[in-house]
Parts: C-alpha cells; sequence; structure tokens
C-alpha cells in the first residue's frame, strides 16, 4: 500500500517568503506529526494531529510556524516570512492513533531558506 | 525535559566488523524505538522494545532494552555496506504521543 508522500521533497525560497509544505499521511491513520531535522540534530517534534484537531502546538518554534489538517487526511504546515534558521528537513509522519507505538514517516521536505 | 544522548556520533567500519551504538537517558520511557535514515528518505523503524531487558534480533541486528528501561543498544555482528545510515533512537510516546529522538549516529561501512 502507499507509504506517507510529502511535497515538494525540495523547496528553495528566499528570506521573507511564505511557504507551504504538505503531507498525505496513510490511509486510515488518524494521527499525524510534524518533525524537523537540523543539520547535526535529531528530529524535533513540531505538532500533532489527532483527526483534524491539534492538541498541542507548543513543538511550534515561532508564531511563524502553523499547520492545519482537513478532512482528517491531508495536512499542510506553512512557515511564513521564512528565515535562513528555517532552513532543515520537514518530515511528516502517519499512525493508527496517537497511542500507537509506530509511526510511519515520509521521505521529508528539504527547505532551503537562502 | 527527557533527552536522548546517543554514542558515538559517527562511526566508520571495515565490512565484516561488528559494532555497538547505545542510547541513553536519564529518563525512563514506555518503549524505545531504532529508526535507520539513509540519505534523502525518511526514518525507518527497526525495532519496538517495551519491556526491561528485553532483546529483540533482527538477522544480524541485536537490540537491547535496558532493565530500567532508560537505555538501549544496538550491536551489528558483521557489518555490510548496506548497514550504511544513520541509525536513531526515539523513546515513547506513551501517553504524550511525542517521540523523543536521539540526535543519531551516522554508521559507515566501507568495503
Amino acid at each position: 500500500g502507499a507509504g506517507v508522500s510529502q511535497s515538494p521533497s525540495n523547496k528553495v525560497t528566499e528570506k521573507g517568503k511564505d511557504v507551504e509544505l504538505r503531507c498525505d499521511p496513510i490511509s486510515g491513520h488518524t494521527a499525524l506529526y510534524w518533525y524537523r531535522q537540523s543539520l547535526g540534530q535529531g528530529l524535533e517534534f513540531l505538532i500533532y494531529f489527532q483527526g483534524n484537531s491539534a492538541p498541542d502546538k507548543s513543538g511550534l518554534p515561532s508564531d511563524r510556524f502553523s499547520a492545519e489538517r482537513t478532512g482528517g487526511s491531508v495536512s499542510t504546515l506553512t512557515i511564513q516570512r521564512t528565515q535562513q534558521e528555517d532552513s532543515a528537513v520537514y518530515l511528516c509522519a502517519s499512525s493508527l492513533a496517537a497511542s500507537s507505538e509506530t509511526q510511519y514517516f515520509g521521505p521529508g521536505t528539504r527547505l532551503l531558506v537562502l | 525535559t527527557q533527552l536522548l544522548e546517543q554514542s558515538p556520533q559517527f562511526l566508520s567500519i571495515q565490512e565484516g566488523e561488528n559494532l555497538t551504538v547505545y542510547c541513553n537517558s536519564s529518563s525512563v520511557f514506555s518503549s524505545l524505538q531504532w529508526y535507520r535514515q539513509e540519505p534523502g528518505e525518511g526514518p525507518v523503524l527497526l525495532v519496538t522494545v517495551v519491556t526491561g531487558g528485553e532483546v529483540k534480533k533482527l538477522k544480524r541486528l541485536t537490540f537491547q532494552f535496558g532493565d530500567a528501561r532508560k537505555d538501549s543498544s544496538l550491536h551489528i555482528t558483521a557489518a555490510q555496506p548496506g548497514d550504511t545510515g544513520l541509525y536513531l533512537c526515539a523513546g515513547g510516546p506513551g501517553s504524550n504521543y511525542k517521540l523523543t529522538f536521539g540526535k543519531g549516529t551516522l554508521l559507515t561501512v566501507n568495503p
């Protein structure tokens, strides 16, 4: 079956521009997670969705970051007024439920802010 | 804040050698997972250990969860070039749904 997909796979943008990153989870997975992976760092939790709601947004690094999920499926992570320190790989994962031990990751979006 | 420390950060060995990487924390985790990530890809789950003292084997890979559920190790026997990648450990999620990741061990196995 299809895994988690993310688009675009790569994004180069100029400082100050807004970007949207998309995640298509595995069909039937109710929980969806966004992580950020910076060079030399581990995965940093950003936000998680159970259905369409995000019970905890505390991992978002600033108010320039926002995310939404519609129809309990596709999610979009938006970064406004991008900064160079936003450059990283943004990974999306999904799981059957929030309590599930196994999260399945997408290939990520590599964001470079010039 | 729960933290996971992985060591070594980098490891370069020859094909056929054995190796062990470590994942340590001062916190107790409900489960400990090991992932392997290859360039340009997302992490892929290798194993989940949930019971203190648990040992799981996956072909040439042996995973152990510490008795106190604070640490774990991954041992690879007779490493092959195909084992090359970034090995990440992650704790949780437990009741707070978050996975806490270590920074990873970058393994290179030279032919």
